[in-house]
């Protein structure tokens, strides 16, 4: 499993826009990345996964360059609700496993 | 509310209890997955069933025994924990391999 680094924490404003970046530089071919949301006492949930380029949702976007080598969770206004630890992840996609790393605590304030 | 339910929600035990973890989905996901997480750490795999068989164990200790009876339950045995076994037990099920997990929001297991 390839192996990620994310800032430990990062803190933010109610409305502005907060990026993360997650560096996987031995990302294999078969690789996708997602991303998971967790707050305290509850289970992670699923914000976003990709494979290159660019994806969107209702929630977030990720933003992949040509080399895959990291990628960049953004997650547009937030509010005081989106403070949580974001995991980014790499998994193959025929396999089972999921390697989560340290993840990034992301406060929110008002 | 998740689609995932874990029983109980808390759970305290001596190191020389039985019990058990339940996990429920009724999503159709053939795949089901047990973690350990230890506070302020992220999740760490423990056993993955897929088409109710065990596919993964992620070598974890025998007293950590899992069950899967049919497609939408899973279960965890417990026998003879140790204390450094107080931690979050998450259950996951996805549909299949590459498809994202759901999670439920754990058992708090606090051994004594």
């Amino acid at each position: 499993l390839a192996k990620t680094t994310q800032p430990i924490s990062m803190d933010s404003y109610e409305g502005q826009e907060v990026n993360i970046t997650c560096s996987h530089n031995n990302i294999a071919t078969n690789d996708y990345i997602t991303w998971y949301q967790q707050f305290p006492s509850q289970g992670p949930r699923f914000i976003i996964q990709g494979y290159k380029t660019k994806v969107t949702n209702e929630v977030a976007s990720l933003f992949i360059p040509a080399d895959r080598k990291s990628s960049t969770l953004s997650l547009p206004r937030v509010s005081l609700s989106d403070t949580a630890v974001y995991y980014c992840l790499v998994a193959l996609s025929n396999d089972y496993k999921l390697s989560f790393g340290a993840g990034t605590t992301v406060t929110v304030r008002a | 509310d998740t689609e995932v339910t874990q029983t109980p929600k808390h759970l305290v035990m001596g190191m020389t209890n039985k019990k058990s973890l339940k996990c429920e989905q009724h999503m159709g996901h053939r795949a089901m997955y047990w973690y350990k997480q230890k506070a302020k750490k992220p999740p760490e795999l423990m056993f993955v069933y897929s088409y109710e068989k065990l596919s993964i164990n992620e070598s974890v200790p025998s007293r950590f025994s899992p069950e899967c009876p049919n497609s939408s339950l899973l279960n965890l045995h417990l026998h003879a924990l140790q204390p450094e076994d107080s931690a979050l037990y998450l259950c996951a099920s996805s549909q299949d391999r590459n498809q994202p997990q759901h999670f439920g929001d754990g058992t708090r297991l606090s051994i004594l």
